[in-house]
Formats: C-alpha cells, sequence, structure tokens
C-alpha cells in the first residue's frame, strides 16, 4: 500500500487467506532489504532480509520479492492467522552504508 | 541473552528538563543506533555509531547527543526536552557495521514531553 498523511495504511485478511504487503523503495542503488514485524508495544521484529543479486527469498510461511526495475518490494504470508497482525515495514540499505532506511509501515489486521 | 536492553519503559518530562535513555545489547555487537518513531512517519535515524568511540548523525540529530564510550552500551542524551521530542525511541544493533545483516531492536522508549 501507499502511505497517505499520518494515517497507515491498512490490509484487512481473513484468517487463512494469503496476504501480499507491498513497498516502493526510494533508492536504485541500495543492494539489501529487509522487512520488519511490529507488533504493539514492542520493537521492531526481523522477518526475513534478502540482497539485490536475488529477486525471491523463502522463509517459514514468507517470501520476499523484489523487483528492482521498479524499485518494488513485496512480503506475501501464507495462511495468515491472527498472530500475525501487525504494522509491517520494509527498510533499505545502500552499498558502503551502515545505515537503514525505513518506509512508513502498513498495518496488518487479520480477523478469524 | 537479552539482546537488547532499553530502559525506561516511560517518561514523563516537563520542557527543559533533561534526561539520558539507556540502550545495552550483550551480543558483543558492533553497530548501535537510535530511531524516533512518530505516527505516519516510521522510524527515522537520530545518531548511530560503528564502533566504541565513534558517532555520527542520521537524519534527525539535532536536540540530542549521545556517546559510544563501551562496545556495550549507547545511550541517547536530550539537554533541553522540547514537546516536538515527544516520541518512541528505539534502539538497535548489529554485528558487523559494514555487512549486510538485519538489526536487533530493543522494545522501546515512550516519552512524554510536557
Amino acid at each position: 500500500g501507499e502511505s497517505v498523511g499520518l494515517h497507515l495504511p491498512t490490509l484487512s485478511v481473513q484468517e487463512g487467506d494469503n496476504s501480499i504487503i507491498n513497498c516502493a523503495y526510494s533508492n536504485s542503488a541500495s543492494d539489501y532489504f529487509i522487512w520488519y514485524k511490529q507488533e504493539s508495544g514492542k520493537g521492531p521484529q526481523f522477518i526475513i532480509d534478502i540482497r539485490s543479486n536475488m529477486d525471491k527469498r523463502q522463509g517459514q510461511r514468507v517470501t520476499v520479492l523484489l523487483n528492482k526495475t521498479v524499485k518494488h518490494l513485496s512480503l506475501q504470508i501464507a495462511a495468515t492467522q491472527p498472530g500475525d497482525s501487525a504494522v509491517y515495514f520494509c527498510a533499505e540499505a545502500r552499498p558502503g552504508y551502515s545505515t537503514l532506511t525505513f518506509g512508513k509501515g502498513t498495518m496488518l489486521l487479520v480477523s478469524p | 541473552n537479552a539482546g537488547v536492553t532499553q530502559t525506561p519503559k516511560f517518561q514523563v518530562l516537563k520542557t527543559g528538563q533533561s534526561m539520558t535513555l539507556q540502550c545495552a545489547q550483550d551480543m558483543n555487537h558492533e553497530y548501535m543506533s537510535w530511531y524516533r518513531q512518530d505516527p505516519g512517519m516510521g522510524l527515522r535515524l537520530i545518531h548511530y555509531s560503528v564502533g566504541a568511540g565513534i558517532t555520527d548523525q542520521g537524519e534527525v540529530p539535532n536536540g540530542y547527543n549521545v556517546s559510544r564510550s563501551t562496545t556495550e552500551d549507547f545511550p541517547l542524551r536530550l539537554l533541553s526536552a522540547a514537546p516536538s521530542q515527544t516520541s518512541v525511541y528505539f534502539c538497535a544493533s548489529k554485528r558487523q557495521f559494514n555487512s549486510n545483516q538485519p538489526q536487533h531492536f530493543g522494545d522501546g522508549t515512550r516519552l512524554s514531553i510536557l
């Protein structure tokens, strides 16, 4: 989803559905990308990462897709569960830079 | 291992007061950083450190000081708190500063400036 002002874009799904969260990153020189999950009252938690020499990477129930041509990153969550409800952030890093740049986040709401 | 530990979890200050937010990691990580998180703004980098004795400014450094006298600790100081500094502050670390690795985050300090 695209960020709009002060309100987080929200994706609402039913339990068991597959979820897709999108992120447009800013710098074509970025070579490392991370997805984080943030539950209410907690710090961001690492989910999965991908380097720019890859198009796809799979973890447990999660897949990250990278399209460098259009500077787009997506996180796919299979068989979404209520425990997946959280805010999801993408982050990017440039070669030679130690810092991360974060996107504004997408809220995922999973109803039973 | 405790990971990244932040104290306090909550704090209320009056305008003009000073305070230090503590951050400690027990993973022997080289790199540590401070972010603030505001609604609709995502996480913005305040200051970071690539090793003991070395610090640098991030995207929003004004009003904040840091120091890194040990590998484990990276305190963030507000010298004269302003209402605009009301936010949630997160500390993070990673093993090597120049490697493609995820950062590990603490659970944050929720700071309100009245």
